[in-house]
C-alpha cells in the first residue's frame, strides 16, 4: 500500500497568512492527488486533484502543487471560514490512501 | 446535481450486522465505480471499498476483508455495504463516494454523500 505522509498535524495562523501543507507519497504517485477540506460534521469537499487543477467553484486562493512523491498544498490569504481539516489522499493505486490530516485554526 | 444519500446506520451489538446504503442520482449512476469510506470519531479518513460501474471489479481494505461486501443495483440507482463480524472499531461514519474518470489517467473521487453513523457498542 502506498503511505502518505501529511504534515503538520495541526497549524495556527492568523488571517492574511499564507498556509502550507505538505504530502509525502511513499513511491511515485505522479500528480494522482486530491486536497480535500472538511468541516465538522460535514463530508469531505474537493478543493485540488490531479495535485494542482483546481475544483470548479473553489476560490482561487486555494492551489496545489508537486508530482512524484511530494506535494503542497497552499491557501494564499487565510480567511475564516478556511478552518478546517485538510487531507491529501492519493488515487495512482488502490487501496485509496488518505494523508493523516493537517487541523487548521485561526490564531 | 450529483446527491448521494446514505442510510441504514445504527446501533449494533459486537458479532452483529448491518447493511448500509447510498441512494444515488443526478447522474448515470451504472456508469460511474464507487466508493466506501469511512471516519471513526476524531480520526481521519479510511477508503474501505470499491466496486466497479459492472461490478466486475471490486476492492476491499485489508481490515475489512472477509466480513464487508460491496455491492450495487444498478436499476436501483444504489451502492450497499453488508457489513458482518462488527468490531468496535468499525464505529465510524460511512460515506459513500462517487469516482470519475475523464477518459485519461486515473479515476478520482469527486463527490461524496453526507455519511450515515454506524455504532458497534454492547
Amino acid at each position: 500500500d502506498i503511505q502518505m505522509t501529511q504534515s503538520p498535524s495541526s497549524l495556527s495562523a492568523s488571517v492574511g497568512d499564507r498556509v502550507t501543507i505538505t504530502c509525502q507519497a511513499s513511491q511515485d504517485i505522479s500528480n494522482y492527488l486530491t486536497w480535500y477540506q472538511q468541516k465538522p460534521g460535514k463530508a469531505p469537499k474537493v478543493l485540488i486533484y490531479d495535485a494542482s487543477s483546481l475544483e470548479a467553484g473553489v476560490p482561487s486562493r486555494f492551489s496545489g502543487s508537486g508530482s512524484g512523491t511530494d506535494f503542497t498544498f497552499t491557501i494564499s490569504s487565510l480567511q475564516p471560514e478556511d478552518v478546517a481539516t485538510y487531507y491529501c489522499q492519493q488515487y495512482d493505486n488502490l487501496p485509496r490512501t488518505f494523508g493523516q490530516g493537517t487541523r487548521l485554526e485561526i490564531k | 446535481e450529483v446527491q448521494l444519500v446514505e442510510s441504514g446506520g445504527g446501533l449494533v451489538q459486537p458479532g452483529g450486522s448491518l447493511r448500509v446504503s447510498c441512494a444515488a442520482s443526478g447522474f448515470t449512476f451504472s456508469t460511474y465505480s464507487m466508493n466506501w469510506v469511512r471516519q471513526a470519531p476524531g480520526k481521519g479518513l479510511e477508503w474501505v471499498s470499491y466496486i466497479s460501474s459492472g461490478s466486475s471489479t471490486i476492492y476491499y481494505a485489508d481490515s475489512v476483508k472477509g466480513r464487508f461486501t460491496i455491492s450495487r443495483d444498478n436499476a436501483k440507482n444504489s451502492l450497499y455495504l453488508q457489513m458482518n463480524s462488527l468490531r468496535a472499531e468499525d464505529t465510524a461514519v460511512y460515506y459513500c463516494a462517487r469516482d470519475y474518470f475523464d477518459g485519461s489517467g486515473r479515476k478520482r473521487t469527486d463527490h461524496w454523500g453526507q455519511g450515515t453513523l454506524v455504532t458497534v457498542s454492547s
